[in-house]
């Protein structure tokens, strides 16, 4: 597809289980975010990959949090022992970053997550 | 404080009026972003600045890098430019090279 897709769209889980999101980022993009928002809150930085760079995590909230992407393909947020709190929706952007320079990000429809 | 503050926070106007956000941060930047997230959720970067300003349609954004100050203006305002308005900022370098942070998010209703 042409655009930045995450899945699933929608997951709801019971507290403490594990829960994976994924993206799929626009094809020859070497930046990837994740990016989370709240119900009625701001956006919320999690983490960025870029290229084979080591990620920038300064957003991770606990070390239930972890993020996987290999290359500059598709990327999996790893969610451990879910919270409540840990509801929100989770988005996925992509880049096309040149060296020196940061390029507008392309955004995913989001993964809407709800612990019960 | 937050490091990045939006104003206002809500913003109402009739159609055609023109309209000014802004944007203060109080952090050394690489980048500003300038994104609009309508009512169903989805969102689209309008503008990403480094310096000076940006024009795309009826809107514009501005970037004061000494007052560390940002401005979006839309000119001829339109019902359907009601959405939420957020500016973001990137940190310069350091282990937080990827960082953005996030302005609380502007409101903006347009009325017919």
């Amino acid at each position: 597809g042409a655009g930045v897709s995450q899945s699933p769209s929608n997951k709801v889980t019971e507290k403490g289980k594990d829960v994976e999101l994924r993206c799929d980022p626009i094809s020859g993009h070497t930046a990837l975010y994740w990016y989370r928002q709240r119900l009625g809150q701001g956006l919320e930085f999690l983490i960025y990959f870029q290229g084979n760079s080591a990620p920038d995590k300064s957003g991770l909230p606990s070390d239930r949090f972890s993020a996987e992407r290999t290359g500059e393909s598709v990327s999996t947020l790893t969610i451990q022992r879910t919270q409540q709190e840990d509801s929100a929706v989770y988005l996925c952007a992509s880049s096309l970053l040149s060296i020196g320079l940061s390029n507008e990000q392309f955004f995913g429809p989001g993964t809407r997550l709800t612990v019960l | 404080k937050n490091e990045v503050e939006q104003s206002p926070q809500n913003l109402t106007a009739q159609e055609g009026e023109f309209i000014t956000i802004n944007c203060s941060y109080s952090v050394g930047i690489s980048a500003l972003h300038w994104l609009q997230q309508h009512p169903g959720g989805g969102i689209v970067s309008l503008f990403m600045l480094s310096s000076g300003k940006k024009k795309h349609g009826r809107l514009i954004a501005t970037i004061n890098i000494q007052e560390k100050h940002s401005s979006l203006h839309i000119t001829a305002s339109h019902p359907r430019d009601s959405a939420v308005y957020i500016c973001a900022v990137r940190h310069a370098g350091g282990t937080s090279y990827g960082k953005l942070t996030f302005g609380q998010g502007t409101i903006l209703t347009v009325h017919p």
